[in-house]
């Protein structure tokens, strides 16, 4: 069965350090999503990406996060300088369509990312 | 905005038991319901969904109702196994824009032999 992979499964990072998140979607979807969980918390809406642009972003995702699909199969997130507070696991998703009722978000095992 | 609540875990209970988590939501107008599972090192999956009023989602033995008199959208299941344990997270899109998910903190459910 199709899957959502991502990688790394766990990243450490230094605080003001950049790190880039590498998600492969499900090959025929054309949504692309990124969220997080921080420990003990809500699991958080960040951003979807259609047609090679942002469609919908969330206030969390402010300037210090872009997301790019490089190449026909990766969805990148980055954050350009981390700050403590964005040590979280993100979940990549994916789907075929956005509408009502036929969006099913199909999700990676999510990047665990402390930052120190 | 869209919010979704769920009732706090661990809930810990005997295989055969009978499952319950409560899943009450606020959104504005006709919103579709999701319940997604996590097994340990995995991604979140999708367990059953209701896209409207009084649809009935199953799957694996485990059963959701959208009431939207109650705004609820309840996980039942009559017997559980072992193999059940796992988070489960409860989730709403609204019927305008992209779908994004709005989820609940999740429940995590401990089933015991």
């Amino acid at each position: 069965e199709p899957e959502v992979t991502q990688t790394p499964s766990h990243q450490v990072t230094q605080m003001g350090q950049e790190v880039i998140l590498r998600c492969v979607p499900i090959s025929n979807h054309l949504y692309f999503y990124w969220y997080r969980q921080i420990l003990g918390q809500k699991v958080e809406f960040l951003v979807s990406f259609y047609n090679n642009e942002i469609s919908e972003k969330s206030e969390i995702f402010d300037d210090q996060f872009s997301v790019e699909r490089p190449d026909g199969s990766n969805f990148t997130l980055k954050i350009r300088s981390t700050k403590l507070e964005d040590s979280a696991m993100y979940f990549c998703a994916s789907s075929e369509t956005s509408g009502r009722g036929k969006n099913i978000q199909y999700f990676g095992a999510g990047t665990r990312l402390s930052v120190l | 905005g869209n919010s979704v609540t769920q009732m706090e875990g661990p809930v810990t209970l005997s295989e055969e038991a009978f499952l319950t988590i409560n899943c009450t939501y606020t959104a504005t107008g006709y919103p579709s319901l999701f319940w997604y599972v996590q097994y340990p090192g995995e991604g979140l999956q999708l367990l059953l969904k209701a896209t409207k009023a009084d649809d009935k989602g199953s799957n694996k033995g485990f059963e959701a109702t959208y009431r939207k008199e109650t705004t609820s959208f309840h996980l039942e299941k009559g017997s559980v196994q072992v193999s059940d344990s796992a988070v489960y997270f409860c989730a709403l899109t609204s019927n305008s824009g992209y779908s994004t998910l709005t989820f609940g903190k999740g429940t995590m459910l401990l089933v015991s032999p």
